[in-house]
Protein backbone atom coordinates (compact mmCIF):
# COMPACT_ATOMS: atom_id res chain seq x y z
CA UNK A 1 0.00 0.00 0.00
CA UNK A 2 1.44 3.46 -0.96
CA UNK A 3 1.66 6.14 1.59
CA UNK A 4 1.09 9.39 1.84
CA UNK A 5 2.27 11.31 -0.66
CA UNK A 6 3.74 15.42 -0.68
CA UNK A 7 5.43 17.51 -2.08
CA UNK A 8 8.04 20.05 -2.14
CA UNK A 9 9.85 17.93 0.61
CA UNK A 10 11.96 21.50 1.46
CA UNK A 11 10.95 24.91 0.41
CA UNK A 12 12.55 27.96 0.96
CA UNK A 13 11.35 31.72 0.62
CA UNK A 14 11.57 35.23 1.40
CA UNK A 15 8.49 36.60 3.69
CA UNK A 16 5.57 38.03 1.73
CA UNK A 17 5.95 35.58 -0.77
CA UNK A 18 3.53 32.51 -1.31
CA UNK A 19 4.05 29.46 -1.48
CA UNK A 20 2.02 26.01 -2.08
CA UNK A 21 2.14 22.44 -0.42
CA UNK A 22 0.36 19.35 -2.65
CA UNK A 23 -0.92 16.03 -0.77
CA UNK A 24 -1.74 12.36 -1.88
CA UNK A 25 -3.78 10.77 1.11
CA UNK A 26 -3.28 6.84 0.68
CA UNK A 27 -5.83 5.51 -1.74
CA UNK A 28 -9.38 5.32 -0.51
CA UNK A 29 -9.05 7.29 2.87
CA UNK A 30 -11.79 9.99 3.16
CA UNK A 31 -10.25 12.17 5.97
CA UNK A 32 -7.32 14.33 5.28
CA UNK A 33 -5.42 16.69 7.67
CA UNK A 34 -2.57 18.90 7.56
CA UNK A 35 -0.77 20.14 11.20
CA UNK A 36 1.74 22.96 11.27
CA UNK A 37 4.77 21.33 13.38
CA UNK A 38 6.92 24.03 14.50
CA UNK A 39 10.62 22.55 15.71
CA UNK A 40 10.79 21.38 19.12
CA UNK A 41 6.71 21.11 19.27
CA UNK A 42 4.25 18.45 18.84
CA UNK A 43 2.20 18.57 15.51
CA UNK A 44 -0.84 21.06 15.79
CA UNK A 45 -3.65 20.50 13.42
CA UNK A 46 -4.38 23.08 10.80
CA UNK A 47 -7.37 21.58 9.02
CA UNK A 48 -9.21 18.53 8.50
CA UNK A 49 -11.50 17.07 4.85
CA UNK A 50 -13.64 14.60 5.09
CA UNK A 51 -13.88 13.77 1.86
CA UNK A 52 -14.21 17.26 0.05
CA UNK A 53 -15.73 19.07 3.06
CA UNK A 54 -13.96 20.90 5.94
CA UNK A 55 -14.81 19.51 9.36
CA UNK A 56 -12.72 21.66 11.44
CA UNK A 57 -10.27 24.57 10.36
CA UNK A 58 -10.60 26.38 13.74
CA UNK A 59 -6.78 26.81 13.98
CA UNK A 60 -6.11 27.68 10.51
CA UNK A 61 -4.92 31.29 10.07
CA UNK A 62 -7.13 32.32 7.25
CA UNK A 63 -6.19 35.68 6.61
CA UNK A 64 -2.99 33.82 4.99
CA UNK A 65 -3.74 30.27 4.95
CA UNK A 66 -6.19 28.27 2.43
CA UNK A 67 -6.65 24.94 1.75
CA UNK A 68 -8.87 22.83 -0.44
CA UNK A 69 -9.38 19.17 -1.27
CA UNK A 70 -10.85 19.06 -4.89
CA UNK A 71 -12.68 15.64 -5.94
CA UNK A 72 -11.98 14.44 -1.95
CA UNK A 73 -8.41 13.21 -3.02
CA UNK A 74 -5.39 15.53 -3.43
CA UNK A 75 -5.03 18.43 -0.94
CA UNK A 76 -3.57 21.67 -1.67
CA UNK A 77 -2.58 23.78 1.32
CA UNK A 78 -1.34 27.62 0.65
CA UNK A 79 0.30 30.69 2.51
CA UNK A 80 0.10 33.64 1.08
CA UNK A 81 1.87 36.32 1.91
CA UNK A 82 4.34 34.36 4.35
CA UNK A 83 5.83 34.93 7.53
CA UNK A 84 8.75 34.36 9.40
CA UNK A 85 7.30 32.80 12.17
CA UNK A 86 5.25 30.12 8.91
CA UNK A 87 8.96 28.55 9.03
CA UNK A 88 8.13 24.78 10.22
CA UNK A 89 7.10 21.16 8.86
CA UNK A 90 4.01 20.52 7.62
CA UNK A 91 2.65 17.59 7.41
CA UNK A 92 -0.30 15.30 5.97
CA UNK A 93 -1.94 12.91 7.34
CA UNK A 94 -4.93 10.62 6.39
CA UNK A 95 -7.12 8.34 7.75
CA UNK A 96 -9.58 5.57 6.67
CA UNK A 97 -13.08 6.46 8.32
CA UNK A 98 -15.12 9.40 9.29
CA UNK A 99 -16.55 9.34 12.71
CA UNK A 100 -14.74 8.49 15.91
CA UNK A 101 -10.58 8.30 16.29
CA UNK A 102 -8.72 6.14 14.19
CA UNK A 103 -5.12 5.96 14.15
CA UNK A 104 -3.63 8.55 11.21
CA UNK A 105 -0.93 7.79 8.64
CA UNK A 106 1.78 10.69 7.90
CA UNK A 107 3.57 11.61 5.11
CA UNK A 108 6.99 12.72 4.99
CA UNK A 109 6.37 16.16 5.02
CA UNK A 110 7.31 19.55 3.87
CA UNK A 111 10.34 21.56 5.79
CA UNK A 112 9.38 24.90 5.31
CA UNK A 113 11.96 28.04 5.72
CA UNK A 114 10.60 31.56 5.40
CA UNK A 115 13.63 34.06 5.42
CA UNK B 1 -9.64 21.16 23.68
CA UNK B 2 -7.42 18.53 24.91
CA UNK B 3 -3.71 18.09 25.43
CA UNK B 4 -1.78 15.31 26.60
CA UNK B 5 1.30 16.62 27.90
CA UNK B 6 4.60 14.01 27.89
CA UNK B 7 6.90 13.60 31.02
CA UNK B 8 10.37 13.79 30.58
CA UNK B 9 10.78 16.35 27.74
CA UNK B 10 13.96 14.18 27.27
CA UNK B 11 15.52 10.91 27.87
CA UNK B 12 18.86 9.34 27.55
CA UNK B 13 19.60 5.67 28.21
CA UNK B 14 22.26 3.13 27.44
CA UNK B 15 20.97 0.07 24.83
CA UNK B 16 19.34 -2.86 26.40
CA UNK B 17 17.57 -0.33 29.17
CA UNK B 18 14.19 0.56 29.29
CA UNK B 19 12.43 3.83 28.61
CA UNK B 20 9.15 4.80 30.45
CA UNK B 21 7.51 7.86 29.13
CA UNK B 22 4.44 9.71 30.41
CA UNK B 23 1.59 11.36 29.21
CA UNK B 24 -0.99 13.63 31.29
CA UNK B 25 -4.43 14.64 29.46
CA UNK B 26 -6.98 17.32 30.84
CA UNK B 27 -10.59 16.01 30.07
CA UNK B 28 -12.42 12.11 29.56
CA UNK B 29 -11.31 10.69 26.16
CA UNK B 30 -12.26 7.03 24.49
CA UNK B 31 -9.13 6.27 23.56
CA UNK B 32 -5.20 7.91 23.58
CA UNK B 33 -2.66 7.41 20.86
CA UNK B 34 1.31 7.20 20.76
CA UNK B 35 3.55 8.05 18.04
CA UNK B 36 7.25 8.07 16.91
CA UNK B 37 8.69 10.41 15.09
CA UNK B 38 11.97 10.40 13.80
CA UNK B 39 14.35 11.83 10.60
CA UNK B 40 14.18 8.62 8.64
CA UNK B 41 10.57 7.57 8.71
CA UNK B 42 8.65 10.73 9.82
CA UNK B 43 5.78 10.71 12.08
CA UNK B 44 4.52 7.41 12.66
CA UNK B 45 1.65 5.64 14.78
CA UNK B 46 2.53 3.20 17.44
CA UNK B 47 -0.21 2.05 19.45
CA UNK B 48 -4.04 3.16 20.59
CA UNK B 49 -5.48 2.26 23.85
CA UNK B 50 -9.21 2.66 24.22
CA UNK B 51 -10.49 3.79 27.77
CA UNK B 52 -12.03 0.41 28.56
CA UNK B 53 -8.24 -1.05 28.50
CA UNK B 54 -6.14 -0.78 31.22
CA UNK B 55 -2.70 -2.07 29.02
CA UNK B 56 -1.69 -3.10 25.93
CA UNK B 57 1.16 -4.16 24.05
CA UNK B 58 2.60 -4.04 21.11
CA UNK B 59 6.36 -6.17 20.43
CA UNK B 60 8.46 -4.12 23.01
CA UNK B 61 5.83 -1.68 23.50
CA UNK B 62 3.62 -1.65 26.47
CA UNK B 63 0.85 1.05 27.01
CA UNK B 64 -0.83 1.60 30.07
CA UNK B 65 -4.20 4.06 30.40
CA UNK B 66 -5.27 5.02 33.93
CA UNK B 67 -8.38 7.15 33.12
CA UNK B 68 -8.93 7.68 37.05
CA UNK B 69 -5.39 9.57 36.84
CA UNK B 70 -6.06 10.88 33.65
CA UNK B 71 -3.03 9.82 32.44
CA UNK B 72 -0.77 6.78 30.28
CA UNK B 73 2.40 5.55 29.72
CA UNK B 74 4.55 4.03 26.90
CA UNK B 75 7.32 1.76 28.06
CA UNK B 76 9.82 0.46 25.76
CA UNK B 77 11.94 -2.64 27.05
CA UNK B 78 15.24 -3.75 25.89
CA UNK B 79 16.11 -0.27 23.78
CA UNK B 80 18.12 -0.40 21.03
CA UNK B 81 19.53 2.75 18.99
CA UNK B 82 16.94 2.23 16.27
CA UNK B 83 14.63 3.18 18.64
CA UNK B 84 16.15 6.91 19.08
CA UNK B 85 13.34 9.46 18.00
CA UNK B 86 10.40 11.66 19.68
CA UNK B 87 7.41 10.06 20.93
CA UNK B 88 3.78 11.96 21.01
CA UNK B 89 0.67 10.88 22.82
CA UNK B 90 -2.45 11.79 21.03
CA UNK B 91 -5.84 12.33 22.29
CA UNK B 92 -9.54 12.71 20.43
CA UNK B 93 -11.30 15.96 20.40
CA UNK B 94 -14.92 16.62 20.86
CA UNK B 95 -16.96 14.37 22.83
CA UNK B 96 -14.63 11.84 23.68
CA UNK B 97 -13.73 11.66 20.19
CA UNK B 98 -17.26 10.09 19.20
CA UNK B 99 -17.96 12.76 17.00
CA UNK B 100 -14.99 14.65 16.55
CA UNK B 101 -14.47 13.02 13.05
CA UNK B 102 -10.87 11.72 14.43
CA UNK B 103 -9.26 15.14 15.18
CA UNK B 104 -6.32 14.62 17.67
CA UNK B 105 -3.91 17.05 19.63
CA UNK B 106 -0.73 15.88 19.91
CA UNK B 107 1.24 17.06 23.13
CA UNK B 108 4.99 18.43 23.12
CA UNK B 109 6.87 14.89 23.00
CA UNK B 110 9.88 13.39 24.93
CA UNK B 111 13.10 12.61 22.98
CA UNK B 112 14.29 9.88 23.23
CA UNK B 113 18.36 9.02 23.01
CA UNK B 114 19.62 5.49 22.93
CA UNK B 115 23.46 5.16 23.17
CA UNK B 116 24.71 2.07 21.67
Amino acid sequence: EAGVAQSPRYKIIEKRQSVAFWCNPISGHATLYWYQQILGQGPKLLIQFQNNGVVDDSQLPKDRFSAERLKGVDSTLKIQPAKLEDSAVYLCASSPSGQGTYEQYFGPGTRLTVT
Amino acid sequence: SQQGEEDPQALSIQEGENATMNCSYKTSINNLQWYRQNSGRGLVHLILIRSNEREKHSGRLRVTLDTSKKSSSLLITASRAADTASYFCATPDGDAGGTSYGKLTFGQGTILTVHP
